[in-house]
């Protein structure tokens, strides 16, 4: 495996269930990210992770629950979503030195949630 | 603080030229640039750091104007494959938050 993987690429579930969205990056980066991607909305930054360390929550409901166990892999852990929480959800790593900017992200190719 | 982007769609033909403008209210330390196909993940495009900064590779290039808080993207000889959904992403400076605008959907047609 290459890149930044995603599993699983589709998702359907319910408003009472729980699950996960796992991603995986094989680049040796040290920042990951989640995303949220919605039909007319942009690219939403959730979390960020430097290090292992969160530094970023944007305003996230606690619907949603990341986990970093190790600097190559990420998870997003959902529970009692809404309906409106149906979107792509993207994630991404990077490298990042301690007080830079954001350097160039890749991309993993996003699991699609439908919350029903 | 989401940086507004325009024109929000570009339809072209074959070798004609766009430019995509990036526009923050906040004073910016970067502006990234990505482009995004249908059912694909973005990819990245550049990184512009420096008021002034010109880059480009191929015939895809873009300004950074620090002063005007705002970066355009250059489309030379356009391709079909310059096709997708083109995003910036602004770092607003004294932040860790990279906010990317709404995007504009370029298509392109022989």
């Amino acid at each position: 495996e290459t890149g930044v993987t995603q599993t699983p690429r589709h998702l359907v579930m319910g408003m009472t269930n729980k699950k996960s969205l796992k991603c995986e990056q094989h680049l040796g980066h040290n920042a990951m990210y989640w995303y949220k991607q919605s039909a007319k909305k942009p690219l939403e930054l959730m979390f960020v992770y430097n290090f292992k360390e969160q530094t970023e929550n944007n305003s996230v409901p606690s619907r949603f629950s990341p986990e970093c166990p190790n600097s190559s892999h990420l998870f997003l852990h959902l529970h009692t979503l809404q309906p409106e929480d149906s979107a792509l959800y993207l994630c991404a790593s990077s490298q990042r030195i301690a007080s830079g900017a954001y350097n160039e992200q890749f991309f993993g190719p996003g699991t699609r949630l439908t919350v029903l | 603080q989401q940086p507004v982007q325009s024109p929000q769609a570009v339809i072209l033909r074959e070798g004609e030229d766009a430019v995509i403008n990036c526009s923050s209210s906040k004073a910016l330390y970067s502006v990234h640039w990505y482009r995004q196909k249908h059912g694909e993940a973005p990819i990245f495009l550049m990184i512009l750091l420096k008021g002034g900064e010109q880059k480009g590779h191929d015939k895809i290039s873009a300004s950074f104007n620090e002063k005007k808080q705002q970066s355009s993207l250059y489309l030379t000889a356009s391709q079909l494959s310059y096709s997708g959904t083109y995003f910036c992403g602004t770092e607003v400076r004294d932040t860790d938050k990279l906010i990317f605008g709404t995007g504009t959907r370029l298509q392109v047609f022989p």
